[in-house]
């Protein structure tokens, strides 16, 4: 059974247009994150979700979106696509004060 | 602030050698640390964890790493490389924020394995 599911795995758009990557996770936890890798392999954190509360949003433009419409989803928006959007965005959720988090496949984003 | 160091960027090793990726750390506090690692096009996964126990700490596939704070080090180590331990590996500290924790990554070394 897949505990961290995202979809698509791979997508491939123009710049301008709009997109959402969805994640969802069975575990059961109360957190939920986002993360971006970018081409050189840098992760950074994005957003984390607390039972559908945002707790963390590091200065990421406001063209991203979070959006949680229930404790085991997590979905990212992204509006007005710019080529420095590629990257590989992975999901990520952990049990309530745990700091372990349990990491998605990742959806590889390429932005023409 | 938390910070981590991964202080090579590659390391290359004969398979059925030892294995050592370096990771130095900075923390206001007594961290706790990670291993994750990538193998090539997929996902994260977790190595093992330092939470202020042990300080020699095991994880899955043979690897372990040593918590030394006078050192602020937290090496990952394995006595023996094997052609699928081929990947990325992230040294990671934790952050807490709010009610949640975020994980601040090292940049990463990527490990290779000569037959």
């Amino acid at each position: 059974d897949t505990a961290v599911s995202q979809t698509p795995k791979y997508l491939v758009t123009q710049m301008g247009n709009d997109k959402s990557i969805k994640c969802e996770q069975n575990l059961g936890h109360d957190t939920m994150y986002w993360y971006k890798q970018d081409s050189k392999k840098f992760l950074k954190i994005m957003f984390s979700y607390n039972n559908k509360e945002l707790i963390i949003n590091e200065t990421v433009p406001n063209r991203f979106s979070p959006k949680s419409p229930d404790k085991a989803h997590l979905n990212l928006h992204i509006n007005s696509l710019e080529l420095g959007d590629s990257a590989v965005y992975f999901c990520a959720s952990s049990p309530p004060g745990w700091e372990t988090q349990y990491f998605g496949p990742g959806t590889r984003l390429l932005v023409l | 602030a938390q910070s981590v160091t991964q202080l090579d960027s590659h390391v290359s090793v004969s398979e059925g050698t030892p294995v050592l990726l370096r990771c130095n750390y900075s923390s206001s506090y007594s961290p706790s640390l990670f291993w994750y690692v990538q193998h090539p096009n997929k996902g994260l996964q977790l190595l093992l964890k330092y939470t202020s126990a042990a300080t020699l700490v095991k994880g899955i596939n043979g690897f372990e790493a040593e918590f030394k704070k006078s050192e602020t080090s937290f090496h990952l180590t394995k006595p023996s490389a094997h052609m699928s331990d081929a990947a990325e590996y992230f040294c990671v500290v934790s952050m807490l924020v709010d009610s949640s924790y975020k994980l601040i990554f090292g940049s990463g070394t990527r490990l290779l394995v000569r037959p």
